[in-house]
């Protein structure tokens, strides 16, 4: 079975500074992993996801993240924190197995502040 | 226009009543999704529908009756309400089945609280 764990539910940087949010895996399979992140009052939005190919995958507002298998990580970092990123982050993993069944496995969410 | 609109924002009822929250998605998907999200923020899928049948069932209270009249609704009804059963519900479509592995479009969330 699939899960994922986020570590640290809060996590606060100032504006500017790097954001770096964890997320580690467990899988029997390769995994695919996604991002998501919930502004308040909103549903989720993929910000990014990695299922095959390059490890390294490129998201929406300056956000990446890397599959290291080694590590069994995918964390999701940006350079430099905006206002605008203050949002409740989900880490998710998919049980990709008969199709029929996909679904997504999601973390507890870390909730990102961004102090000016 | 919202892709994935559900009804009502917020619902506040008591314990043992029955209630609805509806969803509707204009994106032209086969497949839609119930997720139940709690207090502590942690996502759980509650039922997944296909072209309006039932695919996924994740061991959900039979309280809980969704129910697809078409490929772009899927409702959701909740009889005898527990306090338990507070929480925020979000509905989500995906182009299809196996689509989960590209993207989910959610709506909004509907706030339960059932007092």
């Amino acid at each position: 079975a699939q899960s994922v764990t986020q570590l640290g539910s809060h996590v606060s940087v100032s504006e500017g500074a790097l954001v770096l949010l964890r997320c580690n895996y467990s899988s029997s399979v390769p995994p695919y992993l996604f991002w998501y992140v919930q502004y308040p009052n909103q549903g989720l939005q993929l910000l990014l996801k990695y299922t095959t190919g390059a490890t390294l995958v490129k998201g929406i507002n300056g956000f990446e993240a890397e599959f290291k298998k080694s590590e069994t990580s995918f964390h999701l970092t940006k350079p430099s924190a905006h206002m605008s990123d203050a949002a409740e982050y989900f880490c998710a993993v998919s049980d990709h197995g008969s199709g029929a069944t996909n679904k997504l496995m999601f973390g507890t969410g870390t909730l990102l502040a961004v102090q000016p | 226009d919202t892709a994935v609109s559900q009804t009502p924002k917020y619902l506040v009822t008591q314990m043992g009543n029955d209630k609805s929250i509806k969803c509707e998605q204009n994106l032209g998907h086969d497949t839609m999704y119930w997720y139940k999200q709690d207090s502590k923020k942690f996502l759980k899928i509650m039922f997944s529908y296909n072209n309006k049948e039932l695919i996924i069932n994740e061991t959900v209270p039979n309280r809980f009756s969704p129910k697809s009249p078409d490929k772009a609704h899927l409702n959701l009804h909740i009889n005898s309400l527990e306090l338990g059963d507070s929480a925020v519900y979000f509905c989500a479509s995906s182009p299809s089945l196996g689509a989960v592995n590209e993207k989910l479009f959610f709506g909004s969330g509907t706030q339960l609280s059932v007092l």
